[in-house]
């Protein structure tokens, strides 16, 4: 195992709620990513948090946001949900030396269901 | 931004058999190429990455190759086993720009072992 953990593991809401994903990062890791699993496809990049600031965001809107602390473990947040949040959301550790070439360790995921 | 195709899709054998997943990237300025299996309901894992200062590495059963000038990168998986089957995802990373430091995946491939 990786020493990435998320939580919850799984959750459900309804549209136009908001929910809020944790994970705590590797020891000795100052970075984390998130990403977006659906069904059936690859992880989608979110935003990644460097030593608590965001050092890059994907295609999603400003509904996704996150925080990172000092003990580098990490919030991702979403307002209004929609039925196509719907998936497996994903944190990422990392240690952020090597100009985007660290390897990312992935947590278990927190499912998350909207209905 | 990256862009990260892979192919096949689906791909079956018999065990004892070797399996090739091809994976082609958009950015020259990629230099980092982890390859990471994920089975049902569990998190992707990291099996084998390879970087651009060098043309191929191999763990055991597992092997990774690049080609910078045609710009692909290619996991081979000898010897396989039942508990190879799983989906395995290619990832490229962005260099910089506003996506620093995230993974772009690919599709997935869908490997299934017959005994």
């Amino acid at each position: 195992e990786t020493g990435v953990t998320q939580s919850p593991t799984h959750l459900i809401k309804t549209r136009g709620q908001q929910v809020t994903l944790r994970c705590s990062s590797q020891s000795g890791h100052n970075t984390v990513s998130w990403y977006q699993q659906a069904l059936g496809q690859g992880p989608q990049f979110i935003f990644q948090y460097y030593r608590e600031e965001e050092n890059g965001r994907g295609n999603f809107p400003p509904r996704f946001s996150g925080l990172q602390f000092p003990n580098y473990s990490s919030e991702l947040n979403v307002n209004a949900l929609e039925l196509d949040d719907s998936a497996l959301y994903l944190c990422a550790s990392s240690l952020g030396l090597a100009g985007g070439q660290e390897t990312q360790y992935f947590g278990p995921g927190t499912r998350l269901l909207v209905l | 931004g990256e862009n990260v195709e892979q192919h096949p899709s689906t791909l079956s054998v018999q065990e004892g058999d070797s399996a090739v997943i091809k994976c082609t990237y958009s950015d020259s300025a990629s230099n980092y190429f982890p390859w990471y299996k994920q089975e049902l309901g569990k998190r992707p894992q990291l099996i084998i990455d390879i970087r651009s200062n060098v043309g191929e590495k191999k763990d055991q059963r597992i092997a990774v190759t690049l080609n910078k000038t045609a710009k692909h990168f290619s996991l081979h998986i000898t010897e396989t086993q039942p508990e190879d089957s799983a989906v395995y995802f290619c990832a490229g990373p962005n260099a910089g720009g506003t996506s620093y430091g995230k993974l772009t995946f690919g599709q997935g491939t869908i490997l299934t072992v017959h005994p």
